[in-house]
């Protein structure tokens, strides 16, 4: 079975600048994730989708993050514009379904520097 | 709301010798408990779940972690420590209901000494 997939590994760019990562979970997972880790913090929810709809944003700071999931399978994570403070490993996640019985499987997720 | 506290940031030991990493929870019913690992540049792996049943859980790597619902930890474990297993590893919590999602703590980075 094929593993969650991320691209791209690294990004740098400049602050105010857009930046767009993406994930294509494992096949057939309905539920997907994206976490943002902190170097020091553990990962925190950005975003929970299930399909292609969204289950919890609570913590995604809409003013400059936006995320979608297009027909239920591929998602792309966007910041625009970005801050010093973005500077993070963005993580994608997958789970088969969204309940107890099911782990997450991450992927080598993103790094991302905002100079 | 469910929480995680992992009160070790860093731990050091000498190959061979056993291992416990702490990790307290909150949550107000019966959780969902993870263990990952990380190792440097990669993603999160799961070394270990707890969802109900034998408090006492094996994992991968000769990894394991007991539930005690009475002090509110999961704990992991390995009786002898190898040089790979140096990494950070994160405990996680998991909501039962509504979104399910997890929580995690803040790591602890465990360094090997040969």
């Amino acid at each position: 079975e094929a593993g969650v997939a991320q691209s791209p590994r690294y990004k740098i760019i400049e602050k105010r600048q857009s930046v767009a990562f993406w994930c294509n979970p494992i096949s057939g997972h309905a539920t997907l994730y994206w976490y943002q880790q902190i170097l020091g913090q553990g990962p925190k929810l950005l975003i929970q989708f299930q399909n292609n709809g969204v289950v919890d944003d609570s913590q995604l700071p809409k003013d400059r993050f936006s995320a979608e999931r297009l027909k239920g399978v591929d998602s792309t994570l966007k910041i625009q514009p970005a801050k010093l403070e973005d500077s993070a490993v963005y993580l994608c996640a997958s789970s088969l379904e969204r309940g107890r019985n099911y782990g997450y499987t991450f992927g080598s997720g993103t790094r991302l520097t905002v100079v | 709301a469910q929480s995680v506290t992992q009160p070790d940031i860093h731990i050091t030991v000498s190959e061979g010798a056993s291992l416990e990493l702490r990790c307290n929870y909150s949550y107000g019913a019966t959780p969902y408990l993870f263990w990952y690992v990380q190792s440097p540049g990669q993603g999160l792996q799961l070394l270990l779940k707890y969802f109900s049943g034998d408090t006492l859980v094996q994992g991968i790597k000769g990894f394991e972690a007991e539930f005690k619902r009475s002090q509110s930890s999961f704990n992991l474990r390995k009786p002898s420590v190898h040089w790979s297993d140096a990494a950070e590893y994160f405990c996680a919590v998991g909501a039962a209901s509504g979104t399910y999602k997890y929580i995690f703590g803040t790591g602890t980075r465990l360094k090997v000494l040969a």
